[in-house]
């Protein structure tokens, strides 16, 4: 089956510096993948869409200066967290689309992003 | 605007136990999904159905277009299907559109 996967699974980082996350779909070619972040005991909320080529599309109240997305290739996108800050620690899942399977949406393991 | 809505949002059963989890949407749909979270961990997709019924393993799911409404079965259950279970769907129909998500149901199985 189609596999996504995350990296780093989890991170540290001091507040004030910048940390990026990528996500990779292993088998298959995604023309869409979605960021999400999730706190704890609450459900995932869709952060910005990236599209392979384009500039993402972020979810109102989303931040796109402090949460950069980069869709550089059919397999990989990247997000930066940017000048972090405790409040920023949450977890970051990205799924992604199967280009070949226009509904298929695959989910990577997820972040688990801590500012200190 | 499309919503999801699951039930129940707690669910404890005892090992063995037949479970059904529940999942009613507003609009039409091209396709919707069901997700497992285990505690801490990442999501699992484990169906993406557009009608009828499939099943995967001790998993069924099952969709009714016409009622909006989705099941998810698991047979002979077991502490390792503890997780917190999801339904999402496309609120337009369309492949690249953000899904919404239920609220989730959280399963406890009981040895």
């Amino acid at each position: 089956g189609a596999v996504v996967s995350q990296h780093p699974s989890w991170v540290i980082c001091k507040s004030g510096t910048s940390v990026k996350i990528e996500c990779r779909s292993l088998d298959f070619q995604a023309t869409t993948m979605f960021w999400y972040r999730q706190f704890p005991k609450q459900s995932l909320m869709l952060m910005a869409t990236s599209n392979e080529g384009s500039k993402a599309t972020y979810e109102q109240g989303v931040e796109k200066d402090k949460f950069l997305i980069n869709h550089a290739s059919l397999t990989l996108s990247t997000l930066t967290v940017t000048s972090a800050h405790p409040e920023d620690s949450s977890f970051y899942i990205c799924s992604a689309n199967d280009r070949a399977s226009s509904y298929e949406q695959y989910f990577g393991p997820g972040t688990r992003l801590t500012v200190t | 605007k499309n919503e999801v809505e699951q039930s129940p949002q707690n669910l404890t059963a005892q090992e063995g136990e037949f479970i059904t989890i529940n999942c009613s949407y507003s609009v039409g749909i091209s396709a919707l999904h069901w997700l497992q979270q285990h505690p801490g961990g990442g999501i699992v997709s484990l169906f993406m159905l557009s009608s009828g019924k499939k099943k995967h393993g001790r998993l069924i799911a099952t969709i009714n277009i016409q009622e909006k409404h989705s099941s998810l079965h698991i047979t002979a259950s077991h502490p390792r299907d503890s997780a917190v279970y999801i339904c999402a769907d496309p609120p337009y129909g369309g492949a690249t559109n953000k899904l919404i998500f239920g609220t989730g149901t959280l399963l406890a199985v009981q040895p």
